[in-house]
């Protein structure tokens, strides 16, 4: 069983509140990544990281910003949070090393905004 | 262009009957790699079964199996002896270059909402 976490799992806030979504994993793995999906839609890369301080923009623009300053922790924040932004996001993790190197998942965030 | 084809929005199976999931993919490059995930209704994606370009034989994983028709860039999950714990979104993803390079990003299909009926 894959060993990541997110918090909240679900949250409901108003316009302009600023958010952090807590993701972390207990595995070692270097690469994280979030996601954002929409229901019933495919997953789009917001974001990833393939180390400590080491964080790089995804295909998806998003106005949320990320962190990594432990292997472990890799949490996203909205500043303003807006409609637009009701979605749910997916943290994801992989070894640098290993075959076939597939995702562990969170089980994700599912955040609507007001 | 899309690079991953998912064309079954939703299915109906009955249980304990086997049901083929369409994946077909698009790249020029020759090493690549194809990824099932399944995610229930709880959110977590769930690894099912990977196949790459230059394996010889279709990969398979307890009931589920890939019928990977390279020539024709598909790569169809099938399930075998369906079961209710299956009904679930199912997403065919895509790696494109060689394994061991591990600074990839997958590419994503739209999914498929699979629903077993007792």
């Amino acid at each position: 069983e894959a060993d990541i976490y997110q918090t909240p799992r679900y949250l409901v806030i108003g316009t302009g509140k600023k958010i952090t979504l807590e993701c972390s994993q207990t595995m070692g793995h270097d690469k994280m990544y979030w996601y954002q999906q929409d229901p019933g839609m495919e997953l789009h890369l917001i974001h990833y990281s393939y180390g400590v301080n080491s964080t790089e923009k995804g295909d998806l623009s998003s106005e949320s910003t990320v962190s990594r300053i432990r292997t472990e922790h890799f949490p996203l924040t909205l500043e303003s949070a807006r409609p637009s932004h009701t979605s749910q996001y997916l943290c994801a993790s992989k070894t640098g090393t290993g075959f076939p190197g597939e995702l562990f998942f969170g089980e994700g965030s599912r955040l609507t905004v007001l | 262009a899309q690079k991953i084809t998912q064309t079954q929005p939703g299915m109906f199976v009955q249980e304990k009957e086997a049901v083929t999931l369409d994946c077909t993919y698009d790249t020029s490059d020759p090493s690549y790699g194809l990824f099932w995930y399944k995610q229930p209704s709880s959110g977590e994606m769930i690894f099912l079964i990977y196949q790459g370009s230059y394996d010889q034989q279709n990969a398979t994983e307890g009931r589920y199996s890939l019928n990977f028709q390279k020539a024709r860039k598909s790569a169809n999950l099938v399930i075998s002896a369906s079961q209710l714990g299956d009904s679930a979104m199912y997403f065919c993803a895509m790696r494109e270059g060689h394994s061991f390079d591990s600074n990839y990003q997958l590419i994503w299909g739209a999914g498929t909402k699979l629903i077993i009926k007792p």
